[in-house]
């Protein structure tokens, strides 16, 4: 199993510009989520999935996107960056529930100039 | 609604001291913990868990106890070693709620 696979591992865009961060998990988990980590903030939860067709928002959501359309993947879409969107992004995947115990990916961290 | 308070760090030892990271919690009903760990420039991996008062997680040397009457569940390890240097999370989960994480601690273990 690859676990949870995060792409690309680094990003640089410019302010207005769209793209998505892709999230894929060959675990059969029902749970996935999407968390940002930037200094002294810990891992806030911007947007989270129960299941292929169920989304909701984390505690950051704003200016963030997501669908669930298959069990295995779960893209996050930025779709006008901001220099505030800075930040090491993570999805993580868990069977079930909303997600106790959870495989991270490897990250990808984005810079908006 | 539910929270978790860490102590803040950067935490540096000597390797082999005595390693405690304090973690407490706020929840309605009863919640299992968790302590995660991130090695540099990586994502987090699970620790240790406890998922009843009273239980001990254990994994790597490290150890925890879920102390329901002071709401804790401090992060232990007798002999540390410079492998050990990362950030440590402290979390919980309960009902159908998302896992809830504190801030984090970064432990340096210097030689």
């Amino acid at each position: 199993n690859a676990g949870v696979t995060q792409t690309p591992k680094f990003q640089v865009l410019k302010t207005g510009q769209s793209m998505t961060l892709q999230c894929a998990q060959d675990m059969n988990h029902e749970y996935m989520s999407w968390y940002r980590q930037d200094p002294g903030m810990g891992l806030r939860l911007i947007h989270y999935s129960v299941g292929a067709g169920i989304t909701d928002q984390g505690e950051v959501p704003n200016g963030y996107n997501v669908s669930r359309s298959t069990t295995e993947d779960f893209p996050l879409r930025l779709l006008s960056a901001a220099p505030s969107q800075t930040s090491v992004y993570f999805c993580a995947s868990s069977l079930a529930g909303t997600g106790g115990e959870q495989y991270f990916g490897p990250g990808t961290r984005l810079t908006v100039t | 609604g539910d929270s978790v308070t860490q102590m803040e760090g950067p935490v540096t030892l000597s390797e082999e001291a005595f390693l405690t990271i304090n973690c407490t919690y706020t929840a309605t009903g009863y919640p299992s913990l968790f302590w995660y760990v991130q090695y540099p420039g990586e994502g987090l991996q699970l620790l240790l868990k406890a998922t009843k008062a009273d239980d001990k997680g254990s994994n790597k040397g490290f150890e925890a106890t879920y102390r329901k009457e002071t709401t804790s569940f401090h992060l232990e390890k007798g002999s540390v070693q410079v492998s050990d240097s990362a950030v440590y999370f402290c979390a919980l989960h309960s009902g159908n709620t998302p896992l809830v994480f504190g801030k984090g601690t970064r432990l340096s273990v210097i030689a």
